[in-house]
């Protein structure tokens, strides 16, 4: 298993500010997984978090807007800038111990931008 | 594309028996996942299929059929604490998690 520490567990924002979320993890992980997901939705996989290079991201998502760092194997950051009541939100970083295996969760940031 | 679809909602009763199903249709398969989400929380692991058939854990087992591109979750001996949302998500040929919109799961008493 993994146990993943997310923070803040929850926060409401300003409009046109920026939040970082941290995951710290308690041993080390090849890739980690940030999600979104709205209410009564499902995950949207924001992108992936790669040790010593850039995030890979998905459709709809931009390094602009949600900017990731990874310094090392347990712990990556992703920030989500100049926010609008549009990402208001509920965001999850997961990580996958190997390919046939479960995803482990973080508790979760709930973020209301205001 | 990729699709993933079970219910939206399902009501049962309390000691009762539910199933809820999951059908895919993904570039690959390489395992399917079931989650339970409670309200403001993380999912958490309930179930991983990779082969044809039923894998039983205490009151919960799920079953998948790959040829049909389809599982189901059965929940057994229904507990309120059983009330939350069940994640279906299946890892494709590149090994990302491909998710189901979830199915609410109510339980009355």
């Amino acid at each position: 298993s993994a146990v993943i520490s997310q923070k803040p567990s929850r926060d409401i924002c300003q409009r046109g500010t920026s939040l970082t979320i941290q995951c710290q993890v308690d041993s080390q992980v090849t890739m980690m997984f940030w999600y979104r997901q709205q209410p009564g939705q499902s995950l949207t996989l924001i992108a992936t978090a790669n040790q010593g290079s850039e995030a890979t991201y998905e459709s709809g998502f931009v390094i602009d807007k949600f900017p990731i760092s990874r310094p090392n194997l347990t712990f990556s950051t992703l920030t989500v800038s100049n926010m609008s009541p549009e990402d208001s939100s509920i965001y999850l970083c997961s990580v996958d111990r190997a390919e046939n295996t479960e995803a482990f969760f973080g508790q979760g940031t709930r973020l209301t931008v205001v | 594309g990729q699709n993933i679809d079970q219910p939206t909602e399902m009501t049962a009763t309390e000691g009762a028996i539910v199933q809820i199903n999951c059908t895919y249709q993904t570039s690959g398969f390489n395992g399917l996942f079931w989650y339970q989400q409670h309200a403001g929380e993380a999912p958490t692991f309930l179930s991983y299929n990779v082969l044809d058939g039923l894998e039983e854990k205490g009151r919960f087992s799920s079953f998948l059929s790959r040829s049909k591109g389809y599982s189901y979750l059965l929940l057994k001996e229904l507990q309120m604490k059983d009330s939350a949302s069940y994640l279906c998500a299946v890892k494709d040929s590149n090994y990302q998690l491909i998710w189901g919109a979830g199915t609410k799961l109510i339980i009355k008493p």
